[in-house]
């Protein structure tokens, strides 16, 4: 059983390019969440998902950043005109139900020149 | 607000003991505790819910303490393995896996 799938593994992005970070869930999961981590820094919630659904954006900035959790296919974390504040890593997570154990994909590691 | 861990950082022999703490300034409906190696995902370890007991895993274990809004983590007769940084995540309700989590705690076991 595969784990959550994220890619690219590393990426770098120019200021004001476009970043697209997928994320596969566990075969099952339909809980969906991303999560940020800056380094030496704890990880801090952004958007929770369902399929074609938006639960929670509470912790997404308002611009540049937007979500999707597609009926068919991975989830996607877009993030447009990139500023070097947004280099991190992105890590994505699934569950099959609520209160239930996350599994965290490997993460996107995206660099900002 | 995210929750307190304590100590940030502690190193300690194969075989012996630590006790990691995470204390939140608001009431909490469940805690989570992951372990993430450098350049790795955090890796699952327990979850304890409001009104659950302690809870054991080898020798990991954990407590919840619904009053004082803290969890503790017990690691005995630490192994090499146990390497890595203790993240505790807190939900202020049953509505998903939303967490906050806390700055984390480096441990360290040398041989």
């Amino acid at each position: 059983n595969a784990g959550v799938m994220q890619n690219p593994r590393h990426l770098v992005r120019r200021r004001g390019q476009e970043a697209r970070l997928r994320c596969s869930p566990m075969k099952g999961h339909s809980h969906v969440y991303w999560y940020r981590q800056l380094p030496e820094e704890g990880l801090k919630f952004m958007v929770y998902l369902q399929k074609e659904n938006i639960i929670d954006e509470s912790g997404m900035p308002k611009e540049r950043f937007s979500a999707e959790f597609p009926k068919e296919g991975p989830s996607i974390l877009r993030i447009q005109q990139v500023v070097r504040g947004d280099s991190a890593a992105y890590f994505c997570a699934s569950s099959p139900i609520e209160d239930s154990p996350l599994h965290f994909g490997n993460g996107t590691r995206l660099t900002v020149t | 607000q995210q929750p307190v861990q304590s100590p940030q950082a502690v190193i300690l022999r194969e075989g012996e003991d630590a006790v990691i703490n995470c204390s939140s300034s608001k009431a909490l409906y469940s805690v989570h505790w992951y372990r993430q190696k450098h350049g790795e995902a955090p890796v699952f370890l327990m979850i304890l819910l409001k009104g659950g007991e302690q809870k054991g895993h080898e020798k990991i274990s954990a407590s919840f303490n619904e009053k004082k809004q803290q969890s503790s983590l017990y690691l005995t007769a630490s192994q090499l393995s146990y390497s890595g940084t203790y993240f505790c995540g807190t939900a202020a309700n049953n509505a998903g896996n939303m967490l906050t989590f806390g700055g984390g705690t480096r441990l360290m076991v040398k041989p």
